[in-house]
């Protein structure tokens, strides 16, 4: 079955530092890639996606994120966080061609910055 | 403003009680979809709709039922079956190109 493999479940920084999230999924054939953001008491909000081309994507909030084929990966990174970063991040997959749209979400990797 | 509104936003049930989780759409989409987040668990689809009067199982449908009677509107009934129900349940809409919009969730504890 198709899965979806965060590796970090809490990282903590400091402000400025640089981030990377890691994410891999298991399926071989043709995906779309996203990675959703859930800050404290705010709806799931897609922060950035993949469907095909450039495999460097920029999000919102000076995200971006890579997709590498070879390691079936979408790491996800920023240069330098704000405080305002806290959240919880979701990488997620869906097979383009799936019925129904079904997209599987990893285990989630919640970040706290400290000021 | 178009989106997904949940109700309630927090919920407490007996055991032996089934609860119904409202989910409602102004967005024109087909397909919806409830998923349940857990820590450390992300989300788990629980059941998915693609189009009015139809609707399928997901991962871990146990325990759970669904209807879609109209496009707008996708409740999910937690039954007593479902045997750990405390959860937080998110509803979601699909846009047709994959990018889910989601609801501001429902938390259901059971006491």
């Amino acid at each position: 079955a198709q899965s979806v493999s965060q590796h970090n479940h809490h990282v903590i920084l400091s402000e400025a530092a640089s981030l990377e999230l890691g994410c891999n999924y298991s399926y071989g054939g043709t995906v779309n890639l996203f990675w959703y953001v859930q800050y404290p008491g705010q709806h799931l909000q897609l922060l950035l996606k993949y469907f095909s081309g450039d495999p460097l994507v920029k999000g919102i909030k000076g995200f971006e994120a890579e997709f590498i084929k070879s390691k079936f990966s979408f790491n996800l990174r920023k240069p330098s966080v704000q405080w305002s970063d806290t959240a919880e991040y979701f990488c997620a997959v869906v097979r383009p061609n799936n019925q129904g749209g079904k997209l599987i979400f990893g285990q989630g990797t919640e970040l706290s910055v400290k000021p | 403003d178009g989106g997904i509104t949940q109700s309630p936003k927090y919920l407490f049930r007996k055991e032996g009680q089934n609860v119904t989780l409202s989910c409602e759409q102004n967005l024109n989409h087909d397909a919806m979809y409830w998923y349940r987040q857990d820590p450390g668990q992300g989300l788990r689809l629980i059941y998915y709709s693609q189009i009015v009067n139809d609707f399928q199982k997901g991962d871990i449908a146990e325990g759970y039922s669904v209807s879609r009677e109209k496009k707008e509107s996708f409740p999910l009934t937690v039954t007593s079956a479902q045997k750990n129900p405390t959860a937080f349940y998110l509803c979601a809409s699909n846009s047709g190109a994959n990018v889910l919009t989601f609801g501001a969730g429902s938390r259901l504890t059971v006491l």
